[in-house]
């Protein structure tokens, strides 16, 4: 079946170390996306991403990169550099066009420990 | 640049009675705007969008949302509420033309359904 898959579903993580969230999908959509999710404040955009070898930061970025090596492909790393990682992490695609929606991942909890 | 505010962070109904979820967008632009919905600890998924050929836009599971330009709305109804309803909206807008299809969310509101 087509469609778009986080792994893991539940991380933790230890102060000080970076973590790579694994997103990938199936659906040949050229935009993919990283946002973060905490409880009252919605959904975040953390990174987004055009095109294969490009990029761009969203509101969030600090603390975060990312790399889109293949279209299929668009891995997130938390770096040592992002102070309150908790979080929901949520990846997204779509094709091209303004009115084409977005299919979300199933998401990844990660937890500091 | 585009923005949507979600009016309610928590909205409560009795089952059956109407659900309206509130919606506004920022924009100098025709907006393209869409309604999302998530069960606890899960993605989110579609549940309508605005894409400018009708102003009354239906979507499944008997939802329905109404673009006014007038008001700078696209608010969310459901004309009775049941408890499978329970679970948080999000409303979303794409960005204008050049900023590479930015997909920018409010902030949600969770809906409860009670008996």
């Amino acid at each position: 079946d087509g469609g778009i898959t986080q792994s893991p579903k539940y991380l933790f993580r230890k102060e000080g170390q970076n973590v790579t969230l694994s997103c990938e999908q199936n659906l040949n959509h050229d935009a993919m996306y990283w946002y973060r999710q905490d409880p009252g404040q919605g959904l975040r955009l953390i990174y987004y991403s055009q095109i294969v070898n490009d990029f761009q930061k969203g509101d969030i970025a600090e603390g975060y990169s990312v790399s889109r090596e293949k279209k299929e492909s668009f891995p997130l790393t938390v770096t040592s550099a992002q102070k309150n990682p908790t979080a929901f992490y949520l990846c997204a695609s779509r094709s091209q066009g303004l009115n084409t929606e977005a299919f979300f991942g199933q998401g990844t909890r990660l937890t500091v420990v | 640049a585009q923005s949507v505010t979600q009016l309610g962070s928590h909205v409560s109904v009795s089952e059956g009675a109407l659900v309206l979820l509130r919606c506004n967008y920022s924009s100098s632009v025709p907006p393209y705007l869409f309604w999302y919905v998530q069960y606890p600890n899960q993605g989110l998924q579609l549940l309508l969008k605005y894409t400018s050929a009708a102003t009354l836009v239906k979507g499944i599971n008997g939802f329905e949302a109404e673009f006014k330009k007038s008001e700078t709305s696209f608010h969310l109804t459901k004309p009775s509420a049941h408890m499978s309803d329970a679970a948080e909206y999000f409303c979303a807008v794409i960005g204008r033309p050049g900023t590479a299809s930015k997909l920018t969310f409010g902030t949600g509101t969770r809906l409860q359904v009670t008996l």
